[in-house]
């Protein structure tokens, strides 16, 4: 049974480009969260998301952020015009109905 | 969701039990206590999680006090591959998803 898979695992970009982060969650859930890890510090939410619905967004950045979750296929985050301070691991986890989140390798986005 | 506090770092010899603190004196009775370990820069990895009974599992005990104020994880015969930053996080379920809240985590370093 595979885990959470993640892609790209680094991932790096110029400023002002556009980052895409796919994360396909485990078979059989249905619910995915994004976790944004800066470095040095801990792991803090930015958004949940259920088969074409956000849930909660409550920690995303206002501004150049988006993620989905479409029907078919894997959720993507999406950074747009990135900056220095978008450097960071990317953490996505799993849950089904909302229960046990299980978390995936990360992709580390280095942004020059 | 409650918070809760640790102590930021710990020894413990290998082969000896480890024994992890929590205090989480503001718990509300639909809350869960969960633990997750992250291995230097890797996902979170879920270990356990319990509501007031102790649980055990094939990687670890959870012990919670009667008054559910306070939580202890338990790795009964620690190897080097325990080394990391062990996070106790409250988390409520109460038939909706929610989001897990890191807080900075206890760093056991497990010695030869």
């Amino acid at each position: 049974n595979a885990g959470v898979m993640q892609n790209p695992r680094h991932l790096v970009r110029r400023r002002g480009q556009e980052a895409r982060l796919r994360c396909s969650p485990m078979k059989g859930h249905s619910h995915v969260y994004w976790y944004r890890q800066l470095p040095e510090e801990g792991l803090k939410f930015m958004v949940y998301l259920q088969k074409e619905n956000i849930i909660d967004e409550s920690g995303m950045p206002k501004e150049r952020f988006s993620a989905e979750f479409p029907k078919e296929g894997p959720s993507i985050l999406r950074i747009q015009q990135v900056v220095r301070g978008d450097s960071a691991a990317y953490f996505c986890a799993s849950s089904p109905q909302g229960g046990t989140q299980y978390f995936g390798p990360g992709t580390r986005l280095l942004v020059l | 969701d409650a918070k809760t506090t640790q102590p930021p770092s710990m020894d413990c010899a290998e082969g000896r039990a480890a024994n992890l603190p929590c205090n989480h004196s503001t718990i509300s009775g639909n809350e869960y206590v969960y633990w997750y370990r992250q291995i230097h820069s890797q996902g979170p990895q879920y270990i356990i999680h319990g509501l007031k009974n102790n649980e055990t599992n094939e990687m670890a005990s959870l012990i919670i006090t009667e008054d559910r104020k306070s939580s202890t994880l338990i790795l009964p015969h620690a190897t080097l591959r325990d080394t990391a930053v062990y996070y106790c996080i409250v988390r409520v379920w109460d038939g909706t998803a929610s989001k897990l809240t890191f807080g900075t985590g206890t760093r056991l370093q497990v010695t030869l």
